[in-house]
């Protein structure tokens, strides 16, 4: 069992619909990433958070350590955010030690 | 454009041959990193350099050989590879290593395909 779960694994969405994307993890953290890969394969850093919220754009991160739980959610979808959302933690306080998630495909239709 | 930059970003090689992925950063960053991606798994971490010295070798086989000759830059070295190392290489580089929630930046990958 992977220590980092998202789901869905895949979610087809029109355009303007909002869009949510868990994470679940099992270890102690000291930091949950938000990544989005793009069809090529580079990566990009959405959010980096340890308790609370960001908001950046669209794009909001949630997270709730109590219950080991993240949430991204996307306002106003569009085709352009069709990608492959990832979810990652930090534990021990070191970047070695990141787990990454299977990642969530989004596709985002006109 | 994260400021990690990879080449080649498409690689076709044969088992015996030897081929080397670069990856370079200008962002004064201290930690680099090689990842690799499968088909349907998360991303898996191969090496760790910190301040140009290996910390960390999550049990790699020797057909991959990393090389940190300075902090801006990053080599994974392949020699006699097998068809199941295709995959998507991806290079990253933090701050630091072993800093407290730093974020991590990624190149744009490197295609490996293994024939």
């Amino acid at each position: 069992k992977n220590e980092v779960e998202q789901s869905p694994q895949n979610l087809t969405a029109q355009e303007g619909e909002f869009i949510t994307i868990n994470c679940s993890y099992s270890v102690g953290i000291s930091a949950l990433h938000w990544l989005q890969q793009h069809p090529g394969g580079g990566i990009v850093s959405l959010f980096m958070l340890s308790s609370g919220k960001k908001k950046h754009g669209r794009l909001i991160a949630t997270i709730n350590i109590q219950e080991k739980h993240s949430s991204l959610h996307i306002t106003a979808s569009h085709p352009r955010d069709s990608a492959v959302y990832i979810c990652a933690v930090t534990y021990g306080g070191s970047q070695g030690n990141l787990i990454f998630g299977k990642g969530t495909k989004l596709s985002v239709k006109p | 454009e994260t400021g990690v930059t990879q080449t080649p970003r498409h690689l076709v090689m044969g088992m015996t041959n030897k081929k080397s992925l670069k990856c370079e950063q200008h962002l004064g960053h201290n930690a680099m990193y090689w990842y690799k991606q499968s088909a349907k798994k998360p991303l898996e971490l191969m090496f760790v350099y910190s301040l140009e010295e290996r910390v960390e070798n999550n049990s790699v086989p020797s057909r991959f050989s990393p090389e940190c000759p300075n902090s801006s830059h990053l080599f994974l070295h392949l020699h006699t590879l097998q068809p199941e190392d295709s995959a998507l290489y991806l290079c990253a580089s933090s701050p630091d290593f072993d800093s407290l929630n730093t974020e991590a930046f990624f190149g744009q990958g490197t295609r490996l395909t293994v024939v």
